[in-house]
């Protein structure tokens, strides 16, 4: 099953622009989770937003969270080159009988023009 | 320093060959996680474990085994690999599942012949 779906699948961008990265999600969760994954290696954790939250800053880096939705954005503010990477949202599945599941997108690449 | 190591980071085999991947953790953490990501499927959770001899299946555990007899330990064995599970293969701990973020290992790219 596919918990988190992401779009769009690639984004290319010129650097210092914004770019947004939008996770749908099926079922109710207590918590949503971004990472970075740069290419082939070990995913990064950028931030977490819980269900009774709305929005969260850190950095360059805004999440918000609709679970009205059942949506959840990644904003990142003045690109840089380093952001080239994939990004992918992460639930738990507590809508699901297996609650400890966790289950990830299929990720957004991020590509940074100079 | 916190974090997760996987041996070996790299494993060629031939199908039927029974192996295993191995995971540790530093961090006592409670939640240990073994995904599999493959090419525009992103990552699939194969395993998870709660806790010392609690573990459960994910979304692909088929082909696979686990055992959680330490807490810091959490090895992926495959009795006897195919060519479709050749894939990257990431261990992750966390402390709560509700609050805490996951820790990723580097990763093991397994290719079976």
């Amino acid at each position: 099953s596919q918990q988190g779906e992401e779009d769009p699948q690639a984004l290319s961008i010129q650097e210092g622009e914004n770019a947004t990265m939008n996770c749908s999600y099926k079922t109710s969760i207590n918590n949503l989770q971004w990472y970075r994954q740069n290419s082939g290696r070990g995913l990064v954790h950028l931030i977490l937003i819980r269900s009774n939250e709305r929005e969260k800053h850190s950095g360059r880096l805004r999440v918000t969270l609709d679970t009205s939705k059942k949506s959840s954005s990644l904003l990142i503010t003045a690109s840089r080159a380093a952001d080239t990477a994939s990004y992918f949202c992460a639930t738990d599945a507590s809508g699901y009988s297996s609650a400890s599941k966790i289950i990830f997108g299929s990720g957004t690449r991020l590509s940074i023009r100079p | 320093e916190a974090q997760v190591t996987q041996n070996p980071r790299y494993l060629i085999t031939v199908t039927g060959k029974k192996l295993t991947v191995t995971c540790s953790q530093n961090m006592n953490h409670e939640y240990m996680s073994w995904y599999r990501q493959d090419p525009g499927l992103g990552l699939r959770q194969i395993y998870y474990s709660m806790n010392v001899e609690v573990t459960d299946k994910g979304d692909v555990p088929e082909g696979y085994k686990v055992s959680r007899k330490e807490k810091r330990n959490f090895p992926l064995i495959l009795e006897s690999p195919s060519p479709n599970q050749t894939s990257l293969y990431f261990c992750a701990s966390m402390g709560d599942l509700f609050t805490d973020t996951q820790y990723f290992g580097p990763g093991t790219r397994l290719t079976v012949l």
